[in-house]
């Protein structure tokens, strides 16, 4: 199976929260990523959160670190349609190169 | 910095065809990455250099697919001959090295379509 796990879709309405999920399998990463796609372009970081912490905020945006369960996930509060993008979850392990998720497109409706 | 800078944008071309995909990285970074994008089978790495050297080609799929890097500040990835099958977007990234917490930078990504 992947190591690192995302469901494809996501679909909200502007003004709602929209939660990204993601698990990975190595109980040894390091570093937890989220990157954004945008139609055409290559992907960007957006944020990451550090393997000994729980949470991360940065303005609408709150990442949830669960080590226990392996899981991962991205919280955009008020979400916009200019944030209609593929999510990618990363994981890396020290000085591994990251493993990428699939990627979650979220699809945001007026 | 121009970022990562890829080329061709678009790349249209027949069953059969030799293509060229160029990346140029952003200065100082000593790792490159070549990335597959398609809808069946999401971001796949298909090969990454240190210092110009490659370490992991495991996903380079076939002996079609070939990627060099002779100097710090260019990389190609051929595909000959190519297949509609390769038809993807095909995305280069770099770092500044892999040691802690290095993001990767990637281009635009260079659209492939095989007819």
């Amino acid at each position: 199976g992947e190591d690192v796990e995302q469901s494809l879709f996501l679909s909200v309405r502007e003004g709602d929260s929209s939660v990204i999920n993601c698990t990975y399998t190595d109980s040894s990463s390091t570093y937890l990523y989220w990157y954004k796609q945008e139609p055409g372009a290559g992907l960007q970081l957006l944020t990451y959160i550090f393997s000994n912490m729980d949470m991360k905020q940065d303005q609408r945006l709150t990442v949830l670190l669960n080590k226990k369960d392996k899981h991962l996930s991205l919280r955009i509060a008020d979400t916009q349609t200019g944030d209609s993008a593929i999510y990618f979850c990363a994981e890396k392990v020290g000085s591994y190169i990251p493993t990428f998720g699939r990627g979650t497109s979220l699809i945001v409706h007026p | 910095d121009a970022g990562v800078i890829q080329s061709p944008r678009h790349e249209v071309t027949e069953m059969g065809q030799e293509v060229t995909l160029r990346c140029k990285p952003i200065s100082g970074h000593d790792y490159l990455f070549w990335y597959r994008q398609t809808m069946m089978r999401g971001l796949e790495l298909l090969i990454y250099f240190n210092n110009n050297v490659p370490i992991d080609d495991s996903g380079m799929p076939e002996d079609r697919f070939s990627a060099k890097m002779p100097n710090a500040s260019f990389s190609t990835l051929k595909i000959q001959p190519s297949e509609p099958r390769d038809s993807a977007v095909y995305f280069c990234a770099s770092s500044r090295g892999q040691t802690t917490n290095e993001k990767l930078f990637f281009g635009s990504g260079t659209q492939l379509s095989v007819l």
